[in-house]
């Protein structure tokens, strides 16, 4: 079946320091990928997603980049601030059929300090 | 917009007693809701999936008389912990999405924590 991998955290950075969070896939077909944040006490928020190989997701500063030849979706910010400090988690969609069910990585704690 | 909320965020039960959690989307029609199981450093895993006026679809291993979902309006789905052990303690997460089927993007409740003792 379909599976996420991503780095184990926790991750602590400095402020104004550069983010990698690895993330790699095993799905057949063509899934869409998505890049999660849950912000302390908060909801699961989308906060970007690709949908076809060599597509870029950005938003607020983040970027992956959809990589089918390796199977891999990283997560990068070049300056982290205090207020990325959250869990990250990378998914994809496998839109095989009528399923469309996300299935998730088991997250990485990001710490971000002052 | 797009915001889900859940009720109770914590609850601590006494093994064997049934317990309620509400998942509401507040600004939207949500006419598919997720309900998601998550463990300790575990990634989410989906429970079901339940259309509004329809039966819940359970994901394989998870027990639809211990999990009972009800999805009856547009905006309203809950998930009941039937006769719970402390092995269903863990976090409880819905997502709500406009279309059928999901194919829209899901949006997050906060989680509900559940105790059994």
């Amino acid at each position: 079946g379909d599976s996420v991998t991503q780095m184990e955290g926790p991750v602590t950075l400095s402020e104004e320091a550069c983010l990698t969070i690895n993330c790699t896939y095993t799905a057949t077909g063509y899934p869409s990928l998505f890049w999660y944040v849950q912000y302390p006490g908060e909801g699961l928020q989308l906060l970007l997603k690709a949908t076809k190989a060599d597509d870029k997701g950005s938003n607020k500063g983040f970027e992956a980049t959809y990589r089918k030849e390796t199977t891999s979706f990283h997560l990068e910010k070049g300056s982290v601030q205090v207020s990325d400090s959250a869990v990250y988690f990378c998914a994809l969609i496998n839109s095989g059929g009528s399923n469309y069910k996300l299935t998730f990585g088991k997250g990485t704690l990001l710490t971000v300090n002052p | 917009g797009a915001v889900v909320s859940q009720h109770p965020s914590w609850v601590i039960c006494k093994s064997g007693t049934s317990v309620k959690i509400e998942c509401r989307s507040l600004d939207f029609q949500a006419t598919t809701m997720f309900w998601y199981r998550q463990f300790p450093k575990q990634s989410l895993m989906l429970m079901a999936t339940s259309n509004e006026g329809s039966k819940a679809t359970y994901e394989q291993g998870v027990e639809k008389d211990k999990f009972l979902i009800n999805h009856a309006s547009l905006t309203l789905s809950t998930l009941t912990v039937t006769s719970a052990h402390p092995e269903d303690s863990s976090f409880y997460i819905c997502s709500a999405s406009r279309l059928a089927g999901g194919t829209d993007t899901q949006y997050f409740g906060p989680g509900t924590r559940l105790t059994v003792l």
